[in-house]
């Protein structure tokens, strides 16, 4: 059963311009919410993340939104670059004791155009 | 390079057979966690063992099964393989497994004929 909903299947950018893709879950035991990304061929690997306690986190170019009322959550790209251009997955988990989950969001594919 | 190494990279093999992938955490790391990804299903938690001890099952067929060693490496066995187990493997690896950043492995591509 999906419990992470992610938003667009794929996102076409202009060089420079603002990538935002979109997850909601529905579980709200979840405790940690990061967002991977992965190259053709290669291992997903951590970008960033953030615990619901906080509306916002930013790292660089990359910025979560987290809206714990509405249960959603998003992942922004300021100044999108074309090495930016690979596949992002949301994630809900819970990580604290009790029963340990990790949904993953069904992916987003980024092309940055030059 | 994140330091997990998996073992085969790639596997082709018939149905109804059964397989050992093999994972090395990054050394240090006591938790290791093995997902499924495939294009239909996308990336799917199987199984996270943390220092020798299953703490947590996702979506893992009983035909599947796991086991992590003293010296913390993993394996992954998956018998009487069906056609619609041709996915990537992933094994990832964290400190301790809270919120400690997950080190994914390069994956095992299996393909079942």
């Amino acid at each position: 059963q999906q419990q992470v909903k992610q938003s667009p299947q794929s996102l076409i950018v202009q060089k420079g311009g603002i990538s935002i893709i979109n997850c909601a879950y529905e579980n709200t035991a979840f405790d940690y919410f990061p967002w991977y990304q992965q190259f053709p061929g290669k291992g997903p690997a951590l970008l960033i993340a953030i615990r619901p306690d906080v509306s916002e986190k930013k790292e660089g170019r990359f910025t979560i939104s987290f809206n714990k009322s509405a249960k959603q959550f998003s992942l922004h790209i300021m100044d999108s670059q074309p090495g930016d251009s690979a596949t992002y997955f949301c994630a809900a988990q819970r990580v604290t004791s009790g029963t340990y989950k990790y949904i993953f969001g069904t992916g987003t594919r980024l092309k940055v155009l030059a | 390079d994140s330091g997990v190494t998996q073992t085969p990279k790639h596997l082709i093999t018939a149905t109804g057979q059964r397989v050992t992938l093999r994972c090395s955490p990054r050394s240090g790391d006591l938790s290791v966690y093995w997902y499924q990804q495939s294009l239909d299903q996308g990336l799917q938690f199987l199984i996270h063992y943390y220092n020798g001890e299953e703490r947590a099952k996702g979506n893992i067929l009983e035909r599947f099964s796991a086991q992590q060693f003293p010296d913390l490496h993993s394996e992954l066995n998956l018998s009487s393989l069906e056609l619609g187990d041709s996915a990537l493997y992933f094994c990832a690896s964290s400190v301790s497994g809270s919120t400690d950043t997950q080190y994914f492995g390069p994956g095992t591509r299996l393909t079942v004929l």
